[in-house]
This record gives structure tokens, C-alpha cells and sequence, in this order.
């Protein structure tokens, strides 16, 4: 199965500070039809996951600008700038071109 | 607009089987792929399989010999089968649209 390593398990923000979270893939996301399909989701507490990125780096609608994806292959980043209070949750990365489709083991934002 | 909805048992007992129904609106399941996730207490997701829009059906080699997935398509409904439920079944059950939107999760217990 594909592992999906997320660092760092946790991150202390400062409102309006900037946070990164990696996920690495033990083999590459492309998929055989060219596409890569690496998602990004946050879980904020009490709640069902909601998709903040599709395919390494296209937002989903109603995400603001403040959340990007970038990365290829075996290496993707999530950035989130000028963090808000509504930002704090669990991130998660998902792979969805190998079978069975894995989830990273999660990277919790909390505020300082 | 897009909604999904679990509904089942909050309860099971050990060795039994589980039944959930994902009942879905705003789309149709003819042009979408739905997945099962679930998440144990305090714990990360875990991909348990999909169904295509065309019918076909994927899962998680883990729970391949015990989980069943169907949908009719009339009624606007996935169904998840899955049996020999043990304790390690516990958790928060999820039907999501792929890639984006998710139902409010059922929490399932297995205990006697």
C-alpha cells in the first residue's frame, strides 16, 4: 500500500503566521492517465472532513487564496498563510491514484 | 444542493453484520463515485472502498473479503454492507462524494 508520511504531526500558529505541512508518498501519485490525484482536506473539531485542495494544487470552491498546493510525484506541500481561528483542525493528504487509496496520518493546527 | 447523509445502527454486536445507507441529493449517482471512510475514536481515516458512477465497485484490500458496496441509483442511495464486525470496527462511518463532499459521518459501536 502507498504510505503517505505528513510532517509535522503538529504546528502551534500565531494568528495571521504562515504554516506548511508536508506529505510524502512512498511512490509516485501520477497516475497512469497523467492526472495526480493528491487532495487535501481539513477536519475542523466535531466535524466531517471538507476538501480544501484537488489535484496538488487546485482550490476547491469557496477555499480561500490563503490555502495553496504545490508538488509533484513523490513530494507535495500545503501552505496556509495569514492563519485564522477558523483555520484550526487536523490536516489531512489523500492519495487517490493506487488502490487502496490512503490518507496521511493527519497534521493538527493549533493556534499560540 | 449537495448533500449525503449516513444512516444505520449506532450499536452492532461482535460477529454480526453492519448495514449503513448513504442517502444523497443535489446530484445523481449515475455521474458521481461515492466513497465509505471511516474514522475510529480519536483516530485518522480510513478509506474503505468506492463505488463508481458506472457501478462498479473498489475496496480496500484490508476489508475486501468482509465489505459489500451497492447503490440504487432511483432512490438516491449507496448501501454498505460489511460483516464479522469486531470491536476494531468502532468508529465514525462516512459516505463522500468523490472528491469533495462528505455526509455528517454515523458513529458505530460493536459491542455486546
Amino acid at each position: 500500500d502507498v504510505v503517505l508520511t505528513q510532517t509535522p504531526v503538529s504546528l502551534l500558529i500565531s494568528l495571521g503566521g504562515q504554516a506548511s505541512i508536508s506529505c510524502r508518498s512512498s511512490q509516485s501519485l501520477v497516475h497512469s492517465n497523467g492526472n495526480t490525484y493528491l487532495h487535501w482536506y481539513l477536519q475542523k473539531p466535531g466535524q466531517s472532513p471538507q476538501l480544501l485542495i484537488y489535484q496538488v494544487s487546485n482550490r476547491f470552491s469557496g477555499i480561500p487564496d490563503r490555502f495553496s498546493g504545490s508538488g509533484s510525484g513523490t513530494d507535495f506541500t500545503l501552505k496556509i498563510s495569514r492563519v485564522e481561528p477558523e483555520d484550526l483542525g487536523v490536516y489531512y493528504c489523500l492519495q487517490r491514484t493506487h488502490n487502496p487509496y490512503t490518507f496521511g496520518a493527519g497534521t493538527k493546527l493549533e493556534l499560540k | 444542493q449537495v448533500q449525503l447523509k449516513e444512516s444505520g445502527p449506532g450499536l452492532v454486536q461482535p460477529s454480526q453484520t453492519l448495514s449503513l445507507t448513504c442517502t444523497v441529493a443535489g446530484f445523481s449517482l449515475t455521474s458521481y463515485n461515492v466513497h465509505w471512510v471511516r474514522q475510529p475514536p480519536g483516530k485518522g481515516l480510513e478509506w474503505m472502498g468506492v463505488i463508481w458512477n458506472t457501478g462498479g465497485t473498489r475496496y480496500n484490500s484490508a476489508l475486501k473479503s468482509r465489505l459489500s458496496i451497492s447503490k440504487d441509483t432511483s432512490k438516491s442511495q449507496v448501501f454498505l454492507k460489511m460483516n464479522s464486525l469486531q470491536t476494531e470496527d468502532t468508529a465514525t462511518y462516512y459516505c463522500a462524494r468523490d472528491p469533495d463532499y462528505w455526509g455528517q459521518g454515523v458513529m458505530v459501536t460493536v459491542s455486546s
